[in-house]
Order: C-alpha cells, then structure tokens, then sequence
C-alpha cells in the first residue's frame, strides 16, 4: 500500500511569511508525529497526535508553530512568521496505535527561509 | 528521562569490511522497545529492526546483525562484508512505556560511509 507521503517535497519561504506542510499518513495508522531535522542533525521531536486524543504538543519551539490533524487522516503543521532558524526538514511519522510499532516516515519537506 | 547515545558521528570504511555502529541509551522504564532506522543519501529514514526489553537474542539478517545487551545498556547494530549501497546515517531510537508515552527518542545518527 501506499506510504507516508509529504508535500510541498521543497519550500523556499521569505522571511516572515507563513507556511503549510502536510502530511498524508498510511491508512489505519492511528499515531502521527512531526520532527524536524536540521542540516547534519537527528531528530528533533515537535509533535504527536493518537486518535482523538489532545495533542502532545511538548516539543514545538515556539507559539508560532502549530499543527492540525482531522480524525486519523491528514495533518498539517504550520509555522507563522518563519524565522532563518526554521530552515530545515520537517519529517512525518506515522505508526500503529501500540507503541511496540515501528514508525513509518515521509520523505520531508525542505524549508528553506530566505 | 529517556537517552539515546551514539557517540560515533561518523565512520568511515572501504567496502568489505565489517563494521558496528554503538548504541547505548537510558531508560528507568521496564519494558521498552529499541529500533534501528537507516536513513540514505535520498533521505527518507527506513525501518530496520525493533526489539523489546525482553528480548536479548541477537538478531541476524543477511549482512545486518544486532546485539542487545540489557546488562551493558547496548544495542549495537553490525553490517558485515560492508558495501556502498550502506552508506547512510543510522539512528537508534528508544520507546519506552512509562506513563503511556509514545514518544520515541532518537539518537544524533551515524554517518557510515562506505567507500569502494
């Protein structure tokens, strides 16, 4: 079946501008998470979302990042107001509701601000 | 408090040769499951091998083996006879259970580049 898919795949953003990422998880994955993943960095935890539980939004950086997700479907992640330091690969997981699962991960979306 | 270490940033070896990426990680949870995932120049990170706490026998898959040492705190990932194709940056993730936390913690990666 199909993957977890991402777009836009690359964003190239002036400074101060909002942007919207998506994420389309694998259907029946009740669990989705966000990261972020500088240049040469590992993973940077943003986000998590399971069913329809309250987000556990305790690894978003600032109030300007916030994210969405409707039922146990697609999610978006959106940074106002993006900052130089926002440049990065923001990566989706998502995964079974058990913990035991591995996670299943988009390609990224590149964003780069100019 | 959960910790994933892996102190080698980068390795760097010439193709058929054997070589093991370290893992070590803390966790006061009981029960955990360790992963692998490797991640390729094209970035997308790929699942490798998942372990839970009780499990320590080693696993063996094709050129890939894993050694789970609870007593050491270690989950150390061997590629044998080493090839191009491995160049890529290798995470070692931890999952533990406490408090119904789902959220993983990852390593900083190793860079393995294989040369020909």
């Amino acid at each position: 079946g199909a993957g977890v898919s991402q777009s836009p795949s690359n964003k190239v953003t002036e400074k101060g501008k909002d942007v919207e990422l998506r994420c389309d998880p694998i259907s029946g994955h009740t669990a989705l998470y966000w990261y972020r993943q500088r240049l040469g960095q590992g993973l940077e935890f943003l986000i998590y979302f399971q069913g329809n539980s309250a987000p556990d939004k305790s690894g978003l950086p600032s109030d300007r990042f916030s994210a969405e997700r409707t039922g146990e479907s697609v999610s978006t992640l959106t940074i106002q107001r993006t900052q130089q330091e926002d440049s990065a690969v923001y990566l989706c997981a998502s995964t079974l509701a058990d913990s035991s699962y591995e996670q299943y991960f988009g390609p990224g979306t590149r964003l780069t601000v100019t | 408090a959960q910790k994933v270490t892996q102190a080698q940033t980068e390795i760097s070896v010439v193709e058929k040769e054997d070589v093991t990426l370290d893992c070590v990680y803390e966790t006061r949870d009981t029960t955990y499951y360790l992963f692998w995932y490797k991640q390729p120049p094209s970035g997308e990170l790929v699942f490798l091998i998942r372990r839970n706490s009780f499990d320590e026998q080693n696993e063996i898959s094709g050129r890939y083996s894993w050694n789970f040492q609870k007593s050491t705190s270690s989950f150390n990932f061997t590629i044998t006879a080493s090839q191009v194709v491995d160049s890529a940056v290798y995470f070692c993730a931890l999952r533990g259970l406490s408090g119904g936390s789902y959220i993983p913690t990852f390593g900083r990666g190793t860079s393995l580049i294989v040369h020909p």
